[in-house]
């Protein structure tokens, strides 16, 4: 079973300012994949990026990017340029390799500030 | 292309009541995952199926919640005998097992209120 801390209930940033939101997960697996969902107001979630943790590198996606430092547990999302579509609430979810269960955080609720 | 879309989108029941949900997935996907999710918290797994079996119940899961899907293709998920704290967004979410990391596309969800 894995646990899933999102530290950071909201963030706010300025428009075009770069912010960073944090997930820590504590897992007894060696494979495993890491992802952040986008969950916008009223809307239906989706995928924004995604680790597989075998992968010293971490990935990019356009404006969002991660740092996934597996000995620690973490694994945090950085929006650079904010857009203010990118207001929403961000979950953290872990999924060990071969099972098919997402197991989220509590989410953290970001505020863009035109 | 349509995505994910469930059915209702809003439910109001009385306690005790029966409820069912509709999920229909993605049309070329064979997997279809069940969540819950409260106010405030993330979603929480509920349950899944390989096209028409179900694979994996979670213990949220109670004996009130059952979930089908005949033929693999739409599931549905009925409540009986339902209780206020069954009071939730319910999201249906479906994948394709093309690549390894599996991504699980999401519907809009079904949110259901229990007076």
């Amino acid at each position: 079973a894995q646990t899933v801390t999102q530290s950071q209930p909201e963030m706010s940033v300025q428009e075009a300012e770069t912010v960073t939101l944090s997930c820590t997960y504590d897992t007894s697996e060696s494979d495993y994949y890491l992802f952040w969902y986008k969950q916008p107001p009223s809307r239906q979630m989706i995928l924004v990026i995604r680790q597989e943790a075998y992968k010293q590198q971490n990935a990019t996606e356009n404006r969002f990017s991660v740092n996934f430092q597996k000995a620690a547990k973490s694994f945090s999302l950085k929006i650079s340029d904010s857009q203010l579509g990118d207001a929403a609430m961000y979950f953290c979810a872990p999924r060990d390799f071969g099972n098919e269960k997402l197991t989220f955080g509590t989410g953290t609720r970001l505020t863009i500030i035109p | 292309d349509t995505g994910v879309s469930q059915n209702p989108r809003h439910k109001i029941t009385k306690r005790g009541q029966n409820v069912t949900f509709r999920c229909d997935p993605i049309s070329e996907h064979n997997r279809l995952y069940w969540y819950r999710q409260t106010l405030g918290q993330g979603p929480e797994f509920l349950t899944y199926f390989q096209n028409e079996a179900q694979l994996e119940k979670s213990r949220l899961l109670s004996d009130r919640f059952s979930a089908e899907r005949p033929k693999g293709s739409f599931s549905t998920l009925e409540i009986q005998r339902t209780e206020q704290g069954d009071s939730a967004m319910y999201l249906c979410a479906s994948s394709y097992r093309a690549y390894s990391y599996n991504e699980q596309f999401f519907g809009p969800g079904t949110r259901l209120t229990v007076l």
